[in-house]
């Protein structure tokens, strides 16, 4: 079973300081890694996707990592703008032409002014 | 401009009342999901289709039906059969590729 585990579940930052989120993940071939940004009461709005290991994107203050394991989101002094839930899903290549996805369940990143 | 339109964005549903959550999208996608967010968890699949006139059911499908009559559109009915329909419900659609297109959401909540 395909599982992704994101950490902290929460996380408040000062304006200007970096820090970053972790996805680990356990998937039967991955296809693709997956960030998404959450404002509140709104859908998820795509970041990056991230195909093999080693592969790195940014994005303004955002960059993301993935080794065979687990997946970064870097997120390099932030402001209060940022804030916001953070999500993270893999799709298998057992999900075969569905391309399904399985999400985490995210982190809540807020960014004091 | 191309995207997902769900509606409506606030929905009040009486016990054992049916309700029918609208997805419409532009984009040309063949594909098209429904998830399923509550407080604290991960987004869970409830059901996915990836043509018209086809659909499979997702982890959490019970109490909840669907229809694919046309590529644009896939309705989501939340039926009385689901006992604890309270959350926040997000459509997606992708095209032969990979990433979702997320709609803007519809809160539901059992009065």
């Amino acid at each position: 079973e395909d599982q992704v585990t994101q950490s902290p579940e929460a996380l408040r930052l000062q304006e200007g300081e970096s820090s970053s989120l972790n996805c680990s993940y356990t998937v039967s071939g991955l296809r693709g890694l997956f960030w998404y940004r959450q404002d509140p009461g709104k859908g998820p709005e795509f970041l990056f996707t991230l195909y093999s290991a080693g592969e790195e994107k940014e994005k303004e203050r955002l960059k993301a990592t993935l080794t065979k394991k687990e997946s970064f989101l870097h997120i390099t002094a932030p402001k209060p703008e940022d804030s916001a839930t953070y999500l993270c899903a893999v799709q298998a290549g057992s999900s075969g032409s569905a391309r399904q996805l399985t999400f985490g369940s995210g982190t809540q990143l807020t960014v004091l002014p | 401009d191309g995207g997902i339109t769900q509606s409506p964005k606030y929905l009040f549903r009486k016990e054992g009342q049916n309700v029918t959550l609208s997805c419409e999208q532009n984009l040309n996608h063949d594909a098209m999901y429904w998830y399923r967010q509550d407080p604290g968890q991960g987004l869970r699949l409830i059901y996915y289709s990836q043509i018209v006139n086809d659909f499979q059911k997702g982890d959490i499908a019970e109490g909840y039906s669907v229809s694919r009559e046309k590529k644009e559109s896939f309705p989501l009915t939340v039926t009385s059969a689901q006992k604890n329909p309270t959350a926040f419900y997000l459509c997606a659609s992708t095209p032969r590729g990979y990433g979702y297109t997320f709609g803007s959401g519809t809160r539901l909540t059992v009065v």
